[in-house]
Parts: C-alpha cells; sequence; structure tokens
C-alpha cells in the first residue's frame, strides 16, 4: 500500500530533551515535506526536501533540523525541544510540488507534547 | 504575498443539507488550487482540486470552481451525510513557488443525523 509512515504517533517528552520523529514513504516520491499543525493556524511549512542531500526551510524552521540521506526517509529533529513546539506534526510527500494530480501524500500524524 | 482565507467554523448541518465552505485567496501569477479533508485521527487527504481559471474539481459529490475573477474556490456539495464530518481545508500552490503548498486554517464541519 502506498503511503507515508510516521513514527511515533504520540510523544510527551522535557523541554531540551532531544527527539527524533521519522518519516519514510514508499513511493519514490522526490519531494517531501514537514508541518505542523496549530488551531487557528492551519498547516505551517517547517522545512522541505525537493530530493536526495537538498533540504531547505519554510516558514517556520527554527529550533528544528532535518536531513534526507535517503529519497525515502526524511526525519525531524527537534535538538533541544520548547514548549512551543508543542503541536501536531505531518509528513507530506508528492511526485513534484503538489501540482501533480495526487497532490500532497500526508502521514497520520505526531501528537508531540513539550513540558 | 501568499495566502488562503477560509470561513470560520465550526459549521453545523443536517443530513442532506446544502454545503458552501468559502475560500478566497491571495496569490501572484496563476496557481493551482485544492481542497483537502482531515477526518477524524488522520492526515490530509486530497478531496479534489484546479490548476487554472474556470476550472472545475470534483469527487465524492464535492465540487469547486477556480474563479480567478473573484480570486475564490468555494467548496459545495449538494446533500452531506454525516460521514462527511471533517475538517476541510482550502490551500494553494503559487505559480512562483516550486517549494510549498500554502494553507488555510481549516473549517470544522459536523453534520447531524
Amino acid at each position: 500500500e502506498a503511503q507515508v509512515t510516521q513514527n511515533p504517533r504520540y510523544l510527551i517528552t522535557v523541554t531540551g530533551k532531544k527527539l527524533t520523529v521519522t518519516c519514510s514513504q514508499n513511493m519514490n516520491h522526490e519531494y517531501m515535506s514537514w508541518y505542523r499543525q496549530d488551531p487557528g493556524l492551519g498547516l505551517r511549512q517547517i522545512y522541505y526536501s525537493m530530493n536526495v542531500e537538498v533540504t531547505d526551510k519554510g516558514d517556520v524552521p527554527e529550533g528544528y533540523k532535518v536531513s534526507r540521506k535517503e529519497k525515502r526517509n526524511f526525519p525531524l529533529i527537534l535538538e533541544s525541544p520548547s514548549p512551543n513546539q508543542t503541536s501536531l506534526y505531518f509528513c507530506a510527500s508528492s511526485l513534484s510540488t503538489g501540482t501533480g494530480p495526487y497532490g500532497y501524500t500526508f502521514g497520520s500524524g505526531t501528537r508531540l507534547t513539550v513540558v | 504575498g501568499n495566502s488562503v482565507t477560509q470561513m470560520e467554523g465550526p459549521v453545523t448541518l443536517s443530513e442532506e443539507a446544502f454545503l458552501t465552505i468559502n475560500c478566497t485567496y491571495t496569490a501572484t501569477g496563476y496557481p493551482s488550487l485544492f481542497w483537502y479533508v482531515q477526518y477524524p485521527g488522520e492526515g490530509l487527504q486530497l478531496l479534489l482540486k484546479a490548476t487554472k481559471a474556470d476550472d472545475k474539481g470534483s469527487n465524492k459529490g464535492f465540487e469547486a470552481t477556480y474563479r480567478k475573477e473573484t480570486t475564490s474556490f468555494h467548496l459545495e456539495k449538494g446533500s452531506v451525510q454525516v460521514s462527511d464530518s471533517a475538517v476541510y481545508f482550502c490551500a494553494l500552490n503559487p505559480y512562483s513557488s516550486a517549494s510549498k503548498i500554502i494553507f488555510g486554517s481549516g473549517t470544522r464541519l459536523s453534520i447531524r443525523p
């Protein structure tokens, strides 16, 4: 089944403890992106990657890192999480940048709470 | 800049009612426009899209027409069902940017049996 898999689905952590949210897609998509979803703000892009070893900042990159060493994987790294990073995170992938016939394929989300 | 504005929710309707969720956009050039749907506990799914003016996207009984003159892409459905209860996001992919889709803030729709 074609899908984007995120792990974990839920995570509660403490301020300052490094964490990684994994994202993997099995569709050979070139483009991958991370969004965070907050009430009243919709989805805001954190980072994106146009291909292996090519990453760039989105609208809200502060406090996050990403890497794209393989085409299928695009992990999101929080080196020192803070409470304002408590949010629902989505990974998405696409053959191109979303204007193709299928748009983005989204993962099921990771709900992160930083205390 | 590029942005999407959609009507605030929640929207509550009775089953078989007519649905309209308003969406307007600001963009340079000729963006592609999308509606995504998010069911409880799930990620977003593409519902429909339109890539140029006067295009009509349709899927699962939902429709939206790309209106360049009014910069709008309103979502409509003639007869909603309880299973349509979800959050709906209007979005655009700017022609000038190959890097992102910009989402509206979402409209929560609840359908009463």
